[in-house]
């Protein structure tokens, strides 16, 4: 879940493991979600979005699983690995995109509080 | 694979002095944003760049930044008069046009550290 202040939630787990992690998004009105990855000193990674018509969504060993009734959004990375160790972000894009901005908004990302994930050999 | 590219990797300044960020987007993007990410917390969006104007800006984005796109290929951002709570990573991002839901690419980012 999330967390307030520089205090990030971890997440530990060993190679092969499958790993959930979650955020708890807040605004109703958002109708674009997607995880990223970040690992230290680079900016964020996408890995999977997802539109809120939708509830579930895979890619490769991942999967984006979203909740709108409780305002949940999870990833769930099958067989984890040492190189998927980083922090891990949800980010959500509200829906009140107006034709005046030519869809920037679109790319108007609220950012959850991150989740690092550290896997172990 | 294309990517964005930002220069400096990091720079150290002097409070009250002016510092340059620069991008250089994905050639055929059209859409161009600025986000910040201080140290430990999360990344936040600070502007959204559209048909050379600003189409959105947060609350951190105040008459200290501005963004320019000098040519074809570079997106700029400018911390005119810079404050010790500028210090933070600042990541310039792209995405395409004419994809309703398209990736949002982010460059590896700028470390800004001011003294």
């Amino acid at each position: 879940g999330e967390s307030v202040g520089l205090h990030l939630p971890t997440l530990s787990v060993q190679e092969g493991d499958n790993s959930i992690i979650n955020c708890a998004y807040s605004n109703s009105a958002s109708d674009y979600f997607i995880w990223y990855k970040q690992e230290s000193g680079k900016g964020p990674q996408f890995i999977i979005d997802i539109r809120s018509n939708m509830d579930k969504r895979q890619g490769q060993r991942v999967t984006v699983l979203l909740n709108k009734t409780v305002k949940h959004l999870s990833l769930q990375i099958a067989a984890t690995q040492p190189g998927d160790s980083a922090v891990y972000f949800c980010a959500e894009n509200r829906g009140d995109h107006h034709l005046v901005h030519g869809g920037t908004s679109y790319g108007k990302l609220t950012f959850g509080q991150g989740t690092i994930l550290t896997v172990h050999p | 694979e294309p990517e964005v590219t930002q220069t400096p990797s990091h720079q150290v300044t002097q409070m009250g002095q002016e510092v340059i960020l620069r991008c250089v987007p994905i050639s055929n993007h059209l859409y161009f944003y600025w986000y910040r990410q201080i140290l430990g917390q999360k990344v936040e969006f600070l502007v959204s760049f559209y048909n050379n104007e600003i189409s959105e800006k947060s609350e951190i984005f105040d008459d200290q930044f501005s963004v320019e796109r000098p040519d074809g290929s570079n997106f700029t951002l400018k911390i005119r008069s810079t404050k010790l709570e500028d210090s933070a990573m600042y990541f310039c991002a792209s995405r395409t046009s004419g994809v309703l839901y398209g990736e949002l690419f982010f460059g590896e980012g700028s470390r800004l550290t001011v003294l």
